[in-house]
Protein backbone atom coordinates (compact mmCIF):
# COMPACT_ATOMS: atom_id res chain seq x y z
CA UNK A 1 0.00 0.00 0.00
CA UNK A 2 1.30 3.31 -0.96
CA UNK A 3 1.43 5.81 1.69
CA UNK A 4 -0.52 8.17 0.18
CA UNK A 5 -3.10 7.01 -2.30
CA UNK A 6 -5.36 9.69 -4.55
CA UNK A 7 -9.02 8.78 -6.14
CA UNK A 8 -8.57 7.12 -9.18
CA UNK A 9 -9.06 10.16 -12.11
CA UNK A 10 -9.67 11.28 -14.46
CA UNK A 11 -12.15 13.88 -13.00
CA UNK A 12 -14.13 15.97 -15.23
CA UNK A 13 -16.37 19.18 -13.56
CA UNK A 14 -17.97 21.66 -15.93
CA UNK A 15 -16.93 25.20 -15.28
CA UNK A 16 -18.48 26.85 -12.35
CA UNK A 17 -18.87 23.70 -10.60
CA UNK A 18 -16.83 22.42 -7.54
CA UNK A 19 -14.05 19.96 -7.82
CA UNK A 20 -13.63 17.54 -5.03
CA UNK A 21 -10.34 15.78 -4.85
CA UNK A 22 -9.88 13.37 -2.57
CA UNK A 23 -6.38 11.27 -0.85
CA UNK A 24 -6.04 8.67 2.00
CA UNK A 25 -2.67 8.26 4.22
CA UNK A 26 -1.38 5.38 5.85
CA UNK A 27 0.79 5.90 9.38
CA UNK A 28 3.98 6.46 8.01
CA UNK A 29 2.84 10.03 7.13
CA UNK A 30 2.65 12.47 9.59
CA UNK A 31 0.30 15.56 10.18
CA UNK A 32 1.75 17.48 7.16
CA UNK A 33 -0.42 17.72 3.97
CA UNK A 34 0.46 19.69 0.97
CA UNK A 35 -1.95 20.18 -2.35
CA UNK A 36 0.26 20.99 -5.63
CA UNK A 37 -0.73 21.63 -9.15
CA UNK A 38 1.41 20.72 -11.99
CA UNK A 39 0.39 21.46 -15.81
CA UNK A 40 1.46 19.53 -18.33
CA UNK A 41 5.12 20.21 -18.98
CA UNK A 42 5.69 22.30 -16.09
CA UNK A 43 6.94 21.83 -12.34
CA UNK A 44 4.76 21.60 -9.26
CA UNK A 45 3.16 24.81 -7.58
CA UNK A 46 2.07 24.67 -4.03
CA UNK A 47 -1.21 25.52 -3.77
CA UNK A 48 -2.65 24.80 -0.04
CA UNK A 49 -0.84 23.32 3.37
CA UNK A 50 -2.77 22.18 6.08
CA UNK A 51 -1.38 20.87 9.40
CA UNK A 52 -4.62 20.73 11.88
CA UNK A 53 -7.65 18.78 11.44
CA UNK A 54 -10.79 20.48 10.05
CA UNK A 55 -10.48 22.40 7.14
CA UNK A 56 -8.52 25.98 5.79
CA UNK A 57 -9.49 28.24 3.25
CA UNK A 58 -7.56 30.18 0.67
CA UNK A 59 -10.03 31.61 -2.14
CA UNK A 60 -11.66 29.78 -3.99
CA UNK A 61 -10.03 26.20 -2.78
CA UNK A 62 -10.43 24.93 0.73
CA UNK A 63 -8.69 22.01 2.51
CA UNK A 64 -9.77 19.34 4.58
CA UNK A 65 -8.15 17.15 6.93
CA UNK A 66 -9.04 14.42 8.79
CA UNK A 67 -7.08 12.84 11.06
CA UNK A 68 -9.22 9.88 12.48
CA UNK A 69 -10.35 8.80 9.28
CA UNK A 70 -6.71 9.34 7.40
CA UNK A 71 -7.91 11.36 4.59
CA UNK A 72 -6.99 14.75 3.02
CA UNK A 73 -9.55 16.49 0.57
CA UNK A 74 -9.06 19.56 -1.82
CA UNK A 75 -12.02 21.66 -2.73
CA UNK A 76 -11.83 23.78 -5.68
CA UNK A 77 -15.15 26.04 -5.94
CA UNK A 78 -16.18 27.56 -9.15
CA UNK A 79 -13.74 26.04 -11.04
CA UNK A 80 -12.34 27.48 -14.35
CA UNK A 81 -10.61 25.75 -17.41
CA UNK A 82 -7.04 27.40 -15.75
CA UNK A 83 -7.50 25.08 -13.22
CA UNK A 84 -7.28 21.88 -15.26
CA UNK A 85 -4.14 19.94 -14.50
CA UNK A 86 -3.19 16.98 -12.43
CA UNK A 87 -3.32 17.50 -8.38
CA UNK A 88 -0.67 15.91 -6.47
CA UNK A 89 -1.11 15.28 -2.49
CA UNK A 90 2.00 14.81 -0.17
CA UNK A 91 2.25 14.15 3.22
CA UNK A 92 5.47 14.32 5.26
CA UNK A 93 6.76 11.15 6.36
CA UNK A 94 6.85 10.94 10.16
CA UNK A 95 10.05 8.82 11.09
CA UNK A 96 12.46 6.52 9.95
CA UNK A 97 15.31 7.14 7.25
CA UNK A 98 12.68 9.13 5.06
CA UNK A 99 11.63 11.11 8.24
CA UNK A 100 10.76 14.82 7.21
CA UNK A 101 10.94 13.98 2.99
CA UNK A 102 7.47 14.66 0.93
CA UNK A 103 5.67 11.07 -0.21
CA UNK A 104 3.15 12.01 -3.22
CA UNK A 105 -0.07 10.65 -4.35
CA UNK A 106 0.09 9.25 -8.17
CA UNK A 107 -1.99 13.05 -8.99
CA UNK A 108 -5.25 13.35 -10.49
CA UNK A 109 -6.10 14.72 -13.84
CA UNK A 110 -8.89 17.44 -13.38
CA UNK A 111 -9.87 18.93 -16.60
CA UNK A 112 -12.63 21.42 -16.32
CA UNK A 113 -14.83 21.76 -19.58
CA UNK A 114 -16.50 25.62 -20.64
CA UNK B 1 4.85 31.45 -1.81
CA UNK B 2 8.28 31.57 -1.45
CA UNK B 3 10.65 31.24 -4.81
CA UNK B 4 12.63 28.86 -6.50
CA UNK B 5 14.74 29.56 -9.34
CA UNK B 6 17.06 26.82 -11.74
CA UNK B 7 19.26 27.19 -14.41
CA UNK B 8 19.47 26.12 -17.00
CA UNK B 9 15.20 25.44 -18.39
CA UNK B 10 16.31 23.04 -20.98
CA UNK B 11 19.82 21.70 -22.20
CA UNK B 12 20.74 19.49 -24.48
CA UNK B 13 24.29 17.88 -24.65
CA UNK B 14 26.25 14.95 -26.29
CA UNK B 15 26.75 11.55 -24.78
CA UNK B 16 29.64 11.57 -22.33
CA UNK B 17 29.60 15.03 -21.12
CA UNK B 18 28.69 16.25 -18.27
CA UNK B 19 25.93 18.97 -17.23
CA UNK B 20 25.33 21.29 -14.08
CA UNK B 21 22.29 22.34 -13.08
CA UNK B 22 21.44 25.30 -10.43
CA UNK B 23 18.92 25.84 -7.91
CA UNK B 24 18.44 28.64 -6.06
CA UNK B 25 16.35 29.74 -3.59
CA UNK B 26 15.91 33.70 -3.82
CA UNK B 27 14.07 34.86 -1.24
CA UNK B 28 14.59 32.30 1.58
CA UNK B 29 17.06 30.25 3.20
CA UNK B 30 16.66 26.56 2.38
CA UNK B 31 18.51 24.65 5.05
CA UNK B 32 17.18 21.56 3.00
CA UNK B 33 16.81 20.92 -1.10
CA UNK B 34 15.53 17.99 -3.02
CA UNK B 35 16.21 16.93 -6.06
CA UNK B 36 13.91 15.31 -8.10
CA UNK B 37 13.48 13.21 -11.48
CA UNK B 38 10.04 12.97 -13.77
CA UNK B 39 9.75 10.81 -16.87
CA UNK B 40 6.74 11.87 -19.08
CA UNK B 41 3.42 11.32 -17.81
CA UNK B 42 4.89 9.58 -14.48
CA UNK B 43 5.22 10.42 -10.77
CA UNK B 44 7.98 12.45 -9.36
CA UNK B 45 10.87 10.46 -8.11
CA UNK B 46 12.97 11.50 -5.55
CA UNK B 47 16.67 11.61 -6.37
CA UNK B 48 18.42 12.99 -3.10
CA UNK B 49 18.25 15.22 -0.04
CA UNK B 50 20.92 17.51 0.73
CA UNK B 51 21.48 19.83 3.70
CA UNK B 52 23.62 23.16 3.74
CA UNK B 53 27.15 22.16 4.51
CA UNK B 54 26.51 18.41 4.36
CA UNK B 55 26.66 15.63 2.30
CA UNK B 56 23.69 14.71 -0.29
CA UNK B 57 21.81 11.29 1.19
CA UNK B 58 21.03 9.49 -2.15
CA UNK B 59 17.61 7.43 -2.63
CA UNK B 60 17.92 4.01 -3.17
CA UNK B 61 18.85 2.91 -6.65
CA UNK B 62 20.45 6.61 -7.56
CA UNK B 63 24.04 6.38 -8.26
CA UNK B 64 25.84 8.96 -6.27
CA UNK B 65 28.88 9.13 -8.56
CA UNK B 66 26.93 9.97 -11.57
CA UNK B 67 24.83 12.57 -10.04
CA UNK B 68 27.34 15.03 -7.57
CA UNK B 69 24.78 17.14 -5.42
CA UNK B 70 26.47 20.09 -3.78
CA UNK B 71 25.45 22.40 -1.22
CA UNK B 72 27.63 24.88 -0.45
CA UNK B 73 25.38 27.44 0.66
CA UNK B 74 22.02 28.89 2.36
CA UNK B 75 20.58 29.92 -1.10
CA UNK B 76 21.91 27.49 -3.94
CA UNK B 77 22.79 23.30 -4.96
CA UNK B 78 23.92 22.21 -7.38
CA UNK B 79 23.66 18.71 -9.37
CA UNK B 80 25.99 17.59 -12.15
CA UNK B 81 24.98 14.53 -14.42
CA UNK B 82 28.25 13.07 -15.14
CA UNK B 83 29.14 11.43 -18.57
CA UNK B 84 25.34 11.82 -19.46
CA UNK B 85 23.68 9.38 -21.69
CA UNK B 86 20.45 9.34 -23.44
CA UNK B 87 19.23 7.42 -20.64
CA UNK B 88 19.64 10.29 -18.25
CA UNK B 89 16.92 12.75 -20.35
CA UNK B 90 14.71 13.84 -18.04
CA UNK B 91 12.90 16.93 -16.30
CA UNK B 92 15.11 17.61 -13.32
CA UNK B 93 13.40 19.47 -10.65
CA UNK B 94 14.99 21.03 -7.45
CA UNK B 95 12.57 22.07 -4.63
CA UNK B 96 13.60 23.78 -1.21
CA UNK B 97 12.60 24.05 2.38
CA UNK B 98 13.78 26.34 5.47
CA UNK B 99 13.38 24.35 8.30
CA UNK B 100 10.57 22.01 8.03
CA UNK B 101 8.37 24.53 7.04
CA UNK B 102 6.81 24.44 3.05
CA UNK B 103 8.29 22.90 -0.10
CA UNK B 104 8.59 25.19 -2.93
CA UNK B 105 9.90 23.24 -6.23
CA UNK B 106 11.77 25.27 -8.49
CA UNK B 107 10.52 25.95 -12.70
CA UNK B 108 12.35 22.38 -13.53
CA UNK B 109 15.48 21.52 -16.08
CA UNK B 110 14.69 19.37 -19.62
CA UNK B 111 17.94 18.12 -19.80
CA UNK B 112 18.26 16.17 -23.83
CA UNK B 113 21.38 13.88 -24.21
CA UNK B 114 21.58 12.75 -27.80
Amino acid sequence: QKEVEQNSGPLSVPEGAIASLNCTYSDRVSQSFFWYRQYSGKSPELIMSIYSNGDKEDGRFTAQLNKASQYVSLLIRDSQPSDSATYLCAGRYAGGTSYGKLTFGQGTILTVHP
Amino acid sequence: GAVVSQHPSWVICKSGTSVKIECRSLDFQATTMFWYRQFPKQSLMLMATSNEGSKATYEQGVEKDKFLINHASLTLSTLTVTSAHPEDSSFYICSARQGYNEQFFGPGTRLTVL
